[in-house]
């Protein structure tokens, strides 16, 4: 079973400022793992995803996320926040194998204060 | 990257009415759309998963004579909440697939339902 936990419900973070969202997974498989962003009443809109490549994945808007397996986390990073990455920021995780669907976490709402 | 629309983004409807949603891939086949709700401020919880020209799959808890599901081409999914209630008031997003599960989904801007 797949599942997802991402650790803050709301980070807040200085214009500026280096923003690290987190996430742990846990999968019975090797996972692809992915990290998308929702503005209000937005869709989703995919950042990164890592699937068993390179365990340091760059993204869109400067973001990046480091797979790292012994501490099965996927943590997002930016260097330095922009007003404009306020959003809600989703982590989600799908075995390689087989057709199980994607598994979200609950979400971490991204404050960006001037 | 792939384009997946969705219509209409807003919708009231009252209560007892059918409301039906349109899930459209723009410039890719979509062998498989999914079908997610999303309540306010909490993640996107899957409904149903549905395979061109063949019956939805849905998830546990999901009334399939509820929430109709139709896939009846590569490029257009339905979703119609039959005899809608207050309760069914939500945010519904639709995803798109092309190929495979290690394919990428694409999401839908999401249609926000009110049921008065």
């Amino acid at each position: 079973a797949q599942s997802v936990t991402q650790l803050d419900s709301h980070v807040s973070v200085s214009e500026g400022t280096p923003v690290l969202l987190r996430c742990n997974y846990s999968s019975s498989y090797s996972p692809s793992l992915f990290w998308y962003v929702q503005h209000p009443n937005k869709g989703l809109q995919l950042l990164l995803k890592y699937t068993s490549a390179a365990t340091l994945v760059k993204g869109i808007n400067g973001f990046e996320a480091e797979f790292k397996k012994s501490e099965t986390s996927f943590h997002l990073t930016k260097p330095s926040a922009h007003m404009s990455d306020a959003a809600e920021y989703f982590c989600v995780v799908t075995p390689n194998s087989g057709n199980t669907p994607l598994v979200f976490g609950k979400g971490t709402r991204l404050s960006v204060i001037a | 990257g792939a384009v997946v629309s969705q219509h209409p983004s807003r919708v009231i409807c009252k209560s007892g009415t059918s409301v039906k949603i349109e899930c459209r891939s723009l410039d890719f086949q979509a062998t498989t759309m999914f079908w997610y709700r999303q309540f306010p401020k909490q993640s996107l919880m899957l409904m149903a998963t549905s395979n061109e020209g063949s019956k939805a799959t849905y998830e546990q808890g999901v009334e399939k004579d509820k929430f109709l599901i139709n896939h009846a081409s590569l490029t257009l999914s339905t979703l119609t909440v039959t005899s809608a209630h207050p309760e069914d008031s939500s945010f519904y997003i639709c995803s798109a697939r092309s190929g495979g599960p290690g394919n990428e989904q694409f999401f839908g801007p999401g249609t926000r339902l009110t049921v008065l």
